[in-house]
C-alpha cells in the first residue's frame, strides 16, 4: 500500500495568517496517461465527519472557500490556508487514491489550531 | 441534499458479528459507488470498502478482508457492512461515504455521521 505522511502534526496560526500542512507519498501518485495526481484533502471539524476539500490535488470542491488550496505532484503534496479563519480550526487530512485495485489510504492528520 | 445516516452500532464481543445499514436520499443512489470507512476514537482514517454501482464489483482493505462483506440494495436505497470476526482493533466509528462525482469515484464528498461499534469483552 502507498503510505501518506503528513507533517507537521499540529501547528498553531494566528488569525489572518497562513497554515501550510504537507503531504508525502511513499511512491508517486501521478498517473502519466492524464497528468492527473490521485490526492485529496479532507477538513474534519470536532465531532463531525470529514468534508472533501480538494480533489486531483488543486481542484476546489463546489462552496470551498477559495483560501483553501492544493498544490504539488508525484510525491509531495501542499494544503495552503491563505488567511486563516477561527472556523477553520480542524484535522486535515490528505488521502492518496492512485492504486489499482483501490487500496485507498489517509495521512495521519494534522491538527490546525489558532495561536 | 444528499443524506446518509448510519445504523446498527453497538457493544459487541470480540468474535461477534454486526450489519450496519445507511440510509441514502438526496441523491440517485444507484448511479454512484459507495464506501465505508472508519475512526477509531481519537485516531485517523481508514477506508474499509467499496462497492460499485450495482453490486458487481467490492474491494476492501487488507485489514478486514474475508472478515466484512459490503452490499447494497438499491430498490432500498440501502448500503450495508456485515461484520465477522470482530476484533478489538474494529472498534471504531463507522462512516458511509457517497463516491465523488466529478472528483474521483475513490474519493468521497458526501458522509454520514456514523455508527460506533465497540468491541469488547
Amino acid at each position: 500500500d502507498i503510505v501518506m505522511t503528513q507533517s507537521p502534526d499540529s501547528l498553531a496560526v494566528s488569525l489572518g495568517e497562513r497554515a501550510t500542512i504537507n503531504c508525502k507519498s511513499s511512491q508517486s501518485v501521478l498517473y502519466s496517461s492524464n497528468n492527473k495526481n490521485y490526492l485529496a484533502w479532507y477538513q474534519q471539524k470536532p465531532g463531525q465527519p470529514p468534508k472533501l476539500l480538494i480533489y486531483w490535488a488543486s481542484t476546489r470542491e463546489s462552496g470551498v472557500p477559495d483560501r483553501f488550496s492544493g498544490s504539488g505532484s508525484g510525491t509531495d503534496f501542499t494544503l495552503t490556508i491563505s488567511s486563516l479563519q477561527a472556523e477553520d480550526v480542524a484535522v486535515y487530512y490528505c488521502q492518496q487514491y492512485y492504486n489499482t485495485p483501490p487500496a485507498l489510504t489517509f495521512g495521519g492528520g494534522t491538527k490546525v489550531e489558532i495561536k | 441534499e444528499v443524506q446518509l445516516v448510519e445504523s446498527g452500532g453497538v457493544v459487541v464481543q470480540p468474535g461477534g458479528s454486526l450489519r450496519l445499514s445507511c440510509a441514502a436520499s438526496g441523491f440517485t443512489f444507484d448511479d454512484y459507488t459507495m464506501h465505508w470507512v472508519r475512526q477509531a476514537p481519537g485516531k485517523g482514517l481508514e477506508w474499509v470498502s467499496l462497492i460499485n454501482w450495482d453490486g458487481s464489483d467490492t474491494y476492501y482493505a487488507d485489514s478486514v478482508k474475508g472478515r466484512f462483506t459490503i452490499s447494497r440494495d438499491n430498490s432500498k436505497n440501502s448500503l450495508y457492512l456485515q461484520m465477522n470476526g470482530l476484533r478489538t482493533e474494529d472498534t471504531a466509528f463507522y462512516y458511509c461515504a457517497k463516491a465523488g462525482d466529478s472528483s474521483s469515484w475513490l474519493t468521497f464528498d458526501h458522509w454520514g455521521q456514523g455508527t460506533l461499534v465497540t468491541v469488547s469483552s
